[in-house]
């Protein structure tokens, strides 16, 4: 499979602990993005990387999420002292850099917060 | 600020009628606009990539055309099957490749 893949799938924590999310982008894409979706609604950015730099971040982006992409391929999101309102679908794209370039999704990670 | 609506934001048809899904946009300044299909709790599959120079794409049943000057865009899916039932969003594409997304229309074709 060579698409992007997601880890894991679902995860249900309690308030206040930390989650970490995993994406794999297709291999020769350079860039890495990170979206999250709540219910009735549209994909919102979070974040994206070209190569292993971040190169822009949204606002919706607290001071609790961070994300990486140490090496340049596999990026993770980091969610500490989670919140009820942090539940969401958290969906990760990749795409070559130009202009014309199509993004493809992963299965997202739905996060449940109890 | 670039925003996107979509409209209808629910759409229920009989099998094999053909429809018309709305997409518009504030900001005539994109790269290209992309329309996707979501299916209840997963990711999203991209449909159709219609570049900021080209007025449509086609693909089988689906043609997505682009009028950036009016900021709008349409997706015909002709005659519908039930297998067409999700939903679809749009998406308009900047210089960085970020995506801003409409809310989506949540079609349902009924047998």
């Amino acid at each position: 499979d060579t698409g992007v893949s997601q880890d894991p799938r679902h995860k249900i924590t309690k308030r206040g602990q930390n989650v970490t999310f995993r994406c794999d982008p297709i291999s020769e894409h350079n860039r890495l993005y990170w979206y999250r979706q709540t219910l009735g609604q549209g994909p919102e950015f979070l974040t994206y990387f070209q190569n292993e730099a971040q190169l822009e971040k949204s606002r919706l982006l607290s001071d609790r999420f961070s994300a990486e992409r140490p090496k340049g391929s596999f990026s993770t999101l980091e969610i500490q002292r989670t919140e009820q309102g942090d539940s969401a679908m958290y969906l990760c794209a990749s795409s070559l850099q130009g202009a014309h370039t199509e993004a493809f999704f992963g299965q997202g990670t739905r996060l449940t917060v109890v | 600020k670039q925003e996107v609506t979509q409209i209808p934001a629910a759409l229920s048809v009989p099998e094999g009628e053909n429809l018309v899904l709305n997409c518009s946009f504030t900001d005539s300044a994109i790269y290209n606009l992309q329309w996707f299909r979501q299916d209840p709790g997963k990711g999203l599959t991209s449909l159709l990539l219609i570049q900021s120079s080209q007025r449509e794409q086609t693909s089988g049943r689906l043609n997505a055309s682009l009028d950036k000057s009016s900021g709008r865009s349409t997706l015909y899916i002709a005659a519908s099957q039930p297998g067409d039932s999700a939903t679809y969003l749009c998406a308009v594409e900047g210089n960085t490749g970020k995506l801003i997304f409409g809310q989506g229309t949540t079609l349902q074709v009924k047998p």
